[in-house]
C-alpha cells in the first residue's frame, strides 16, 4: 500500500525557518518524481516545488523561489521541504504527493499525504 | 503563464442529477490534464488524468472530456459522496475549484 507521511508543521514567527519531511512507503521511491501542494485556509492548490526522481531537476514557485529548498534521499525513501523567511503567506497545509507524469511533462499527482500545517505568526 | 480557470465556482446539484464542471486553459494544453476531488478536512483524490483517463478504482459514472482549450468533468447521477471541491490541474497549475454542493 503506497503510503506517505508528512511530519515537521508547526507555529513558527516571520521571518523563521522550518523543514518538512514527506516519509514515503509502498512503492520504489527513487522510481518517482516528488511534488509539495500547499492549500491556504479556505483556498485552493498552489504547486509549491517538484523533483524529479533522482533529485537532479527541480523547480519552484515563484511565490517561493529563493526562500524554499526541495530536496530528497533515496537512501530514506524521503522528501524534504526546507522553509526560510517563512511569511505570513506562507501560512497552509502542506501536503506531499507522488507524479508519474514528471518524465514525461504531463505531470498528474495520484497518492497524496494527509498534510502538515504550517502556520507562520507573531 | 498559463492560467486555469473552472466554472462555475459553485454547482448546485441534486442526488441522482448530473453535473457538469468546466476548466479552461488559457492556451492550448493539448490533454494534459487531471481533476482532483477534496472533502474537507482530506487529502486531494486523483480522479482523471491525461484529460479523460480515470484514476483506478474510480466509478464509471465520474469522466473526463476535452483537449486543447476547453475540459469537462462529468459525473452522472451524483451520490452523497460527491459533493466536494473539484479542481482541474495542468503542469502545476490549479484552477480555482469548483464545488458541487446540493
Amino acid at each position: 500500500e503506497v503510503q506517505l507521511l508528512e511530519s515537521g508543521g508547526g507555529l513558527v514567527q516571520p521571518g523563521g525557518s522550518l523543514t518538512l519531511s514527506c516519509a514515503d512507503s509502498g512503492f520504489t521511491f527513487s522510481n518517482y518524481a516528488m511534488v509539495w501542494v500547499r492549500q491556504a485556509p479556505g483556498k485552493g492548490l498552489e504547486c509549491v516545488s517538484s523533483t524529479s526522481d533522482t533529485g537532479g531537476a527541480t523547480y519552484y514557485a515563484d511565490s517561493v523561489k529563493g526562500r524554499f529548498t526541495m530536496l530528497r534521499d533515496n537512501s530514506k525513501n524521503t522528501v524534504y521541504l526546507r522553509m526560510n523567511n517563512l511569511r505570513v503567506e506562507d501560512t497552509a497545509i502542506y501536503y506531499c504527493a507522488r507524479d508519474p507524469g514528471f518524465s514525461t511533462g504531463a505531470d498528474y499527482f495520484d497518492y497524496w499525504g494527509q498534510g502538515t500545517l504550517v502556520t507562520v505568526s507573531s | 503563464e498559463i492560467v486555469m480557470t473552472q466554472s462555475p465556482a459553485t454547482l448546485s446539484v441534486s442526488l441522482g442529477e448530473r453535473a457538469t464542471l468546466s476548466c479552461r486553459a488559457s492556451q492550448s494544453i493539448s490533454s494534459i490534464l487531471a481533476w482532483y476531488q477534496q472533502k474537507p478536512g482530506q487529502a486531494p483524490r486523483l480522479l482523471i488524468y491525461g484529460a479523460s483517463t480515470r484514476a483506478p478504482g474510480l466509478p464509471a459514472r465520474f469522466s473526463g472530456s476535452g483537449s486543447g482549450t476547453e475540459f469537462t468533468l462529468t459525473i452522472t447521477s451524483l451520490q452523497s459522496e460527491d459533493f466536494a471541491v473539484y479542481y482541474c490541474h495542468h503542469r502545476g497549475t490549479f484552477g480555482g475549484g469548483t464545488k458541487v454542493e446540493i
